[in-house]
């Protein structure tokens, strides 16, 4: 079956620095793959996707490859802001079906 | 162009009752899904609609859940009678119609507290 297994949180880290927030997936087929962004009280948000295999989403600094061969589809940042304090949803889409499977979600902070 | 809208935006109910959430898709969506947040775990999938059709309920947890979606428009998701297992945030999506629908947008969820 389908599942995502998302780096557990919380995750602090000072402005400026670099963030990596791992993501593996399980899934049959060729699932499309997502991050989706929760800010504090507002809704979640596509932040950036990958369709295929080493297809690289990219969307506000922030950067994720498709990797079939490790099954992963990690979040990666250089260079982190306050305002990119939030939390972050990792999820597939697989290949038939249109519904989304999610990871628990990583909460971000980051410090001034 | 307006974005999916959900209401009400915060529910507090007591555990027996029965409580009823709306979902306004983007216009022109053909597809509409339903999800649900239990405390500090993950998105679970509940339904989706295409159109006024249900097209996989399989997420739908027990038939004290009855979802609708009159006309291909707007749906309601109705809890009777709530429990507290129920609490939770409840999201709604909708996405355009399409081989791979792929973008699913996402409206602000109702928080939904049972006591």
């Amino acid at each position: 079956g389908n599942s995502v297994t998302q780096m557990e949180g919380p995750v602090t880290l000072s402005e400026e620095a670099f963030l990596t927030i791992n993501c593996t997936y399980t899934a049959t087929g060729y699932p499309s793959l997502f991050w989706y962004v929760q800010y504090p009280g507002e809704g979640l948000q596509l932040l950036l996707k990958a369709t295929k295999a080493d297809d690289k989403g990219s969307n506000k600094g922030f950067e994720a490859t498709y990797r079939k061969e490790t099954t992963s589809f990690h979040l990666e940042k250089g260079s982190v802001q306050v305002s990119d304090s939030a939390v972050y949803f990792c999820a597939l889409r697989g290949s038939t079906l249109g519904r989304l499977y999610f990871g628990r979600g990583t909460q971000l902070t980051v410090w001034p | 162009e307006a974005g999916v809208t959900q209401f009400p935006s915060h529910s507090v109910i007591e555990k027996g009752q029965t409580v009823t959430l709306r979902c306004d898709p983007i216009s022109g969506h053909d597809n509409l899904y339903w999800y649900r947040r239990v405390m500090g775990k993950e998105i679970k999938f509940l339904l989706h609609f295409v159109k006024e059709s249900k097209q996989d309920e399989s997420g739908m947890p027990n038939n004290r859940f009855l979802a609708e979606r009159t006309g291909g428009t707007y749906s309601t998701l109705k809890v009777q009678p709530a429990e507290l297992e129920d609490s939770g945030v409840y999201f709604c999506a909708s996405s355009q119609a399409g081989p791979r629908q792929e973008t699913q947008y996402f409206g602000p969820g109702t928080r939904l507290l049972v006591l």
